[in-house]
């Protein structure tokens, strides 16, 4: 079983819509959480990170159940600038940054 | 200020040859990490260095795989008898501690191609 397991989508949405993906995570130590948006050919950079009481960001919210092990992300009134692969990630072990396969989303006009 | 910088860019090599990738942090950042990322699928974890020491090797595929970072500054990744299989992008990323609140920052990637 992968440390960290995604739905890969793709998930294909209009504009204006709201949607979710979910992230479970293995290791019941894991410490800290977070989304990270990747586009095409570029690198990864953090879109935000996942507290224990859920956080939002604009249109974005994340959620984190630890009885569950599970991560999810909304994201509301979608943008076509939201058309990227986001990756959940998880710090375990110490220091140890685990990432996702990713979930690919495309926003259509 | 000036992010996480990788070269080369793009690397190709052939089956057997030897080949270093070089990942500069961001300066006093004192956690770096390597991952290797194939198409379609999330960055790989190889590496980790807290200073000068590798905190956490546990991602390295085989002993070809090796990586230093002599000064707590520049890492090289080094690859031996590379195979086809290496073929991947290889991303670097550094954080101000390594700790949870401190967000990974990636260079661009080098993109190795074994033929």
């Amino acid at each position: 079983r992968k440390e960290v397991e995604q739905d890969p989508g793709p998930f294909n949405v209009p504009e204006g819509a709201t949607v979710a993906f979910n992230c479970t995570y293995s290791n019941s130590a894991s410490q800290s959480f977070f989304w990270y948006r990747q586009d095409c050919r570029k690198e990864p950079k953090l879109l935000m990170s996942v507290y224990s009481s859920g956080n939002e960001d604009g249109r974005f919210t994340a959620q984190l159940n630890r009885a569950s092990q599970y991560i999810s992300l909304l994201i509301r009134d979608s943008k076509l600038s939201d058309s990227a692969t986001y990756l959940c990630v998880v710090l375990t072990g110490g220091f140890k940054t685990i990432f996702g396969a990713g979930t690919r989303l495309f926003v259509k006009a | 200020g000036a992010g996480v910088s990788q070269t080369p860019s793009n690397k190709v090599t052939e089956k057997g040859k030897y080949v270093e990738l070089r990942c500069d942090p961001i300066s006093g950042h004192t956690a770096l990490y390597w991952y290797r990322q194939s198409l379609g699928q999330g960055p790989e974890f190889l590496i980790y260095f807290q200073g000068t020491g590798a905190a956490d090797d546990s991602g390295l595929p085989n002993d070809r795989f090796f990586a230093v970072r002599p000064e707590g500054s520049v890492s090289t990744l080094k690859i031996q008898r590379t195979e086809r299989g290496d073929s991947a992008v290889y991303l670097c990323a550094s954080s101000e501690t390594g700790a949870g609140n401190s967000p990974l920052h990636f260079g661009n990637g080098t993109r190795l191609t074994v033929t």
